[in-house]
């Protein structure tokens, strides 16, 4: 299959404890923040999504929060599972000037 | 449903070669996509298509050319392929007609150019 990149920061955590993915953004003006999970061989897939008028989003064991303030997004996984070991991009979209860019990538390594 | 389908899987090119990627989404979207990713990078933008017979200019579309064929297609293509466009490449589709961040991405094309 496809391989994700080589050279990425890469997050270790404990099975079953939880991680936090952090990513920095640098348009202002976007309007949602998302972030895929890209497993080896594969697509990304979309995980959740966040509006900027909003600074948390709660879904299935994860969590976006958003701080406009500092143009940070962060992802976090509750108990983490071998499972969620993929490479994890945020990616902003500003919708009015169709502008959607993906950011570098975090790979995150679940250990038994 | 298949979702989105992309040929080939792999390619190995000359440079100077020619050679067109295939994308197909069988999930009647509107929007189709075309990214590429290189080591270390995120995702970069070649083109998109917001609807069928429209195309417009991503991020990176230099030496690259897209044809909306149909709804289902959308296809890219590389008239002289250099060794800078060895990466990997991503078609996505998205049910709205404008660039959404719903995007269904294919498994994918590695190409290299020697």
């Amino acid at each position: 299959g496809e391989s994700v990149g080589l050279h990425l920061p890469t997050l270790s955590v404990q099975e079953g404890d939880n991680s936090i993915i952090n990513c920095a953004y640098s348009n202002s003006a976007s309007d949602y923040f998302i972030w895929y999970k890209q497993e080896s061989g594969k697509g990304p897939q979309f995980i959740i999504d966040i509006r900027s008028n909003m600074d948390k989003r709660q879904g299935q064991r994860v969590t976006v929060l958003l701080n406009k303030t500092v143009k940070h997004l962060s992802l976090q996984i509750a108990a983490t599972q071998p499972g969620d070991s993929a490479v994890y991009f945020c990616a902003e979209i500003e919708v009015w000037g169709q502008n959607f860019v993906f950011g570098p990538g975090t790979r995150l390594s679940v250990l038994p | 449903n298949a979702g989105v389908t992309q040929t080939p899987k792999f390619q190995v090119l000359k440079t100077g070669q020619s050679m067109t990627l295939q994308c197909a989404q069988d999930m009647n979207h509107n929007s189709m996509y075309w990214y590429r990713q290189d080591p270390g990078m995120g995702l970069r933008l070649i083109y998109y298509s917001a609807s069928e017979g429209t195309t417009d200019k991503g991020e990176v579309p230099n030496g690259y050319n897209v044809s909306r064929l149909n709804k289902r297609e959308f296809s890219l293509r590389l008239e002289s392929a250099a060794p800078s466009q060895t990466s990997v490449y991503f078609c996505a589709s998205s049910p709205g007609q404008a660039i959404s961040y719903e995007q269904y991405f294919g498994p994918g094309t590695r190409l290299t150019v020697t």
